[in-house]
């Protein structure tokens, strides 16, 4: 079965320190991978996707995210944290079924990441 | 991309009560989903809103619970029925948007209280 594994409940990094928040998926194929944030009492918003191509992708308000498919990684990167990037950050797949990619996304657990000033 | 307008943004329910989520896309998309956000968990697929017909509803999920409607391609409505406090959770709808953008977006969510 298809799973995504987000191994740190919460990530605790000074403002402007770099940040990693990291994320691990299980699927058969090639997988489609999403960042999503949640701001407190807000929805999902997207970050940024690895479909295909080069395996950093760069996303919304100066996230990154590397693809590694030897480690079955997708974690998501800031060079300089900032306190409003405090939130809820989900890492997501596509389910895929006998090889191809379905229309479900399968969700991590959600790592809240604190930037302190 | 498409913008999910998504009400009411909170409620608090009796009960026993049921409560009907509204979504409406600004533009169409090809599917429609209904997530669940229990306290400080991750999201839960329960359905698949198929426009003019019934939902594909996930394992742990059933119609009777959950009843969706999704009448057009930007407008669909997931109903919480008879109401119990295991229900109070966050409710978000979703859309699948074409594939050369960047896929799904999320209304702002509902958070539902039972008391």
């Amino acid at each position: 079965a298809q799973s995504v594994a987000q191994p740190e409940d919460q990530v605790n990094v000074a403002e402007g320190n770099p940040l990693t928040v990291k994320c691990t998926y299980s699927v058969s194929g090639n997988p489609y991978l999403f960042w999503y944030v949640q701001y407190p009492n807000r929805g999902l918003q997207f970050l940024l996707k690895y479909i295909t191509g080069d395996n950093l992708v760069k996303g919304s308000y100066g996230f990154e995210a590397e693809f590694n498919k030897s480690q079955t990684s997708f974690h998501l990167k800031k060079p300089s944290a900032l306190v409003s990037d405090s939130a809820l950050y989900f890492c997501a797949v596509r389910d895929m079924n006998y090889g191809g990619a379905t229309n479900k996304l399968i969700f991590g657990t959600g790592t809240l990441l604190a930037v302190q000033p | 991309s498409a913008v999910i307008s998504q009400k009411p943004s909170r409620d608090i329910c009796q009960r026993g009560t049921s409560l009907t989520i509204q979504c409406q896309v600004d533009s169409q998309v090809t599917m429609m989903f209904w997530y669940r956000q229990q306290p400080g968990q991750s999201l839960t697929l329960i359905a698949t809103a198929n426009q003019g017909s019934e939902a594909t509803y996930e394992s742990g999920f059933v119609i009777d619970k959950f009843p969706i409607s999704r009448p057009n391609l930007t407008f669909s409505t997931l109903t919480v029925s008879n109401m119990s406090p295991e229900d109070s959770s966050i409710y978000l709808c979703s859309g699948r948007t074409a594939e050369k953008e960047h896929g799904y977006t999320f209304g702002s969510g509902t958070r539902l209280t039972v008391v």
